[in-house]
């Protein structure tokens, strides 16, 4: 079983939909989890970042992490296709923050249609 | 500024060929890692860098080697392709301090 589970869709929806992309894990010391964005062809680029259980809001876009439940979640708001792309989770533990060492989910693939 | 820079691009090998793929960053970033990426499997670690000289193994180190002799450049070499290395390489850099990771572009790597 991998330590990050993430639904790999693919996904699609409307332009201006709410979009929900989640993902589970099982190693209770992760304590920084992360989003990234991977447009085709590109290397992932960083959307979101929280430390430990809670909200964060940056724009359209809302983080959330319930440590409890081992759930992580990226609510994107007002949809467009510009934000068609792969989604990544990624997790870390304070150790390993230090030194690069995430673990990904598998990524979610996001289509909006206008 | 460049950020993170990996070349080539794309690549075709056949099994048993040798080559390295090149990965530079000019941000002074102390952190390098390499990655590949899978369908269906998301990103994994391969080897990692804490600064120039350290090098350690990820989740998926067999079959690369890595060294880092300056903190500008951290090269992933195959020295000898399998089919299974069939995959697209990421390298990312991190400063110090902050939780940011920044890829490059990635290499496509063909194993034949």
């Amino acid at each position: 079983q991998k330590e990050v589970e993430q639904d790999p869709g693919p996904l699609s929806v409307p332009e201006g939909a709410i979009v929900s992309l989640n993902c589970t894990y099982s190693n209770s010391a992760f304590q920084y989890f992360m989003w990234y964005r991977q447009y085709s062809r590109k290397g992932p680029e960083l959307l979101m970042y929280t430390y430990s259980s809670g909200n964060k809001e940056d724009g359209r876009f809302t983080a959330q992490v319930d440590k409890s439940s081992k759930y992580i979640s990226l609510f994107i708001r007002d949809s467009q296709p510009s934000d068609s792309a792969t989604y990544l989770c990624a997790m870390t533990n304070a150790g390993g923050t230090s030194y690069g060492k995430l673990t990904f989910g598998q990524g979610t693939i996001l289509t909006v249609h206008p | 500024n460049a950020g993170v820079t990996q070349t080539p691009k794309f690549q075709v090998l056949k099994t048993g060929q040798s080559m390295t793929l090149q990965c530079a960053q000019d941000m002074n970033h102390e952190y390098m890692s390499w990655y590949r990426q899978d369908p269906g499997m998301g990103l994994r670690l391969i080897h990692y860098s804490v600064g120039a000289g350290i090098t350690d193994q990820g989740e998926v180190p067999n079959g690369y080697n890595v060294s880092r002799s300056t903190t500008e450049d951290f090269p992933l070499r195959l020295l000898s392709a399998a089919p299974s290395q069939t995959s697209v390489y990421f390298c990312a850099s991190k400063g110090e301090g902050r939780n940011i990771q920044y890829f490059g572009a990635g290499t496509r790597l063909s194993v034949l």
